[in-house]
């Protein structure tokens, strides 16, 4: 499975765009990119997911290189209620049967007043 | 749409005890997971089931051991309880060929060995 990259934290204020990057030099031809939501003792939530170019939802967009090496999470004028860690996630979706997420350490986003 | 549920919300145990996690599957959802999360990290594969089989595991040893039951919940059982086991368990459904790679976490059980 294709490792990620992603910085440890990062902080911003109400209103301001954010653009989180993660790193998977070794990305396979079958992985898709998937982007998780946690906040401070509940499970991660699905935010997002993309194989290529562009992906948008009403919570957030992703873009993806053509290389696909890398992706970036952009959450639209945030609020402090963003204030989360978030795992960028890299797998296939056809693998042998079943879905196992593997997690790196994620990026822990402050949102400041 | 009920949401996944999983029991108890904390637990405290000794080292060398046994503990049973409970999780209730998210409506429709045939398949789940367990995870284990230390503080500060991402969370782990420990396993997952489908149609009352394990199809999957992460590296755990094998006093970590599950079940599914028909109406598809799931038990995690951990046996022979040390320290490191202290962590966040978390439950995960999901629908077997389902289009995304998305999977409905529950708020998890906090585990403490003393």
């Amino acid at each position: 499975l294709a490792k990620t990259t992603q910085p440890i934290s990062m902080d911003s204020y109400e209103g301001q765009e954010v653009n989180i990057t993660c790193s998977h030099n070794n990305i396979a031809t079958n992985d898709y990119i998937t982007w998780y939501q946690q906040f401070p003792s509940q499970g991660p939530r699905f935010i997002i997911q993309g194989y290529k170019t562009k992906v948008t939802n009403e919570v957030a967009s992703l873009f993806i290189p053509a290389d696909r090496k890398s992706s970036t999470l952009s959450l639209p004028r945030v609020s402090l209620s963003d204030t989360a860690v978030y795992y960028c996630l890299v797998g296939d979706m056809f693998s042998g049967g079943y879905n196992k997420l593997i997690f790196g350490a994620g990026t822990r986003l402050a949102v400041h007043p | 749409e009920t949401g996944v549920t999983q029991s108890p919300t904390h637990l405290i145990k000794t080292r060398g005890q046994q503990v049973t996690l409970r999780c209730s599957s998210q409506s429709g959802h045939n398949t789940v997971s367990w995870y284990q999360q230390a503080l500060g990290q991402g969370p782990q594969f420990i396993f997952q089931y489908y149609r009352e089989e394990e199809n999957g595991r992460g590296n755990f040893p094998p006093r970590f051991s599950g079940l599914q039951f028909p109406n598809y919940s799931s038990e995690l059982n951990v046996n022979a309880l040390e320290l490191d086991d202290s962590a966040l368990y978390l439950c995960a459904s999901s629908l077997a060929g389902g289009e995304f790679y998305e999977q409905y976490f529950g708020p998890g059980t906090r585990l403490t060995v003393t």
